[in-house]
């Protein structure tokens, strides 16, 4: 089955700086790869995803760059705020909507203000 | 946007009782329903699969017996805890899946203390 890796387990930047998350996955057949933010005790919320046609994606500070032959992906956010802390989970499907997710270990990620 | 409201939203049971989790897309038939847990400070582990109308397909390592789901209609899904025990004290979250137009959407979770 799908085996998604993610590093770093934490990161802290200062406000204003960038931070970038990574991603590597295991099946050649995912397709679809979600980033999602979770703050504590709630639902994981979707702040970006890509599908395997696209190299990259990007939603004003948020942007997703995929490497299909590598099998990485990352998140950049730009600009950080302190309300960007949070965990940030990566995730791969190989069918969106219809097959599982299967997610990463998870980024605590702390802004310093 | 596609709802999926969970129910309840945190529960204290004793050990050995049965607690049932509900979860219900609000404007979207959910063909299929995923079941998650998550422990403090971990990731989203998948429990089991469930797809309208039949039986579940559960995760290497979940208990089938003890973790009841049921699907029975395209916007319900249940999953049962049964005799709870303090170590499935856990964060259960509920994600419908709409196919290929609602995707994947999240109910809020249910923070399950056994005591």
């Amino acid at each position: 089955g799908e085996n998604v890796e993610q590093h770093p387990s934490t990161l802290s930047v200062q406000e204003g700086d960038s931070a970038v998350i990574k991603c590597t996955y295991s099946d050649s057949a995912s397709n679809y790869f979600p980033w999602y933010k979770q703050e504590l005790g709630k639902r994981p919320q979707l702040i970006i995803d890509i599908r395997s046609n696209v190299g990259e994606k990007k939603d004003q500070r948020i942007a997703v760059t995929l490497n299909k032959t590598a099998k990485h992906f990352s998140l950049h956010i730009t600009e950080t705020q302190p309300e960007d802390s949070a965990v940030y989970f990566c995730a791969a499907s190989s069918l969106f909507g219809n097959e599982k997710l299967t997610f990463g270990t998870g980024t605590r990620l702390t802004i310093i203000p | 946007g596609a709802v999926v409201s969970q129910h309840p939203s945190r529960v204290i049971c004793k050990s050995g009782t049965s607690v049932k989790i509900e979860c219900r897309s609000l404007d979207f038939q959910a063909t299929t329903m995923f079941w998650y847990r998550q422990f403090p400070k971990q990731s989203l582990m998948l429990m089991a699969t469930s797809n309208e109308g039949s039986k579940a397909t559960y995760e290497q390592g979940v208990e089938k017996d003890k973790f009841l789901i049921n699907h029975a209609s395209l916007t319900l899904s249940t999953l049962t805890v049964t005799s709870a025990h303090p170590e499935d004290s856990s964060f259960y979250i509920c994600s419908a899946s709409g196919g290929l137009i609602y995707g994947y959407t999240f109910g809020s979770g249910t923070r399950l203390t056994v005591v």
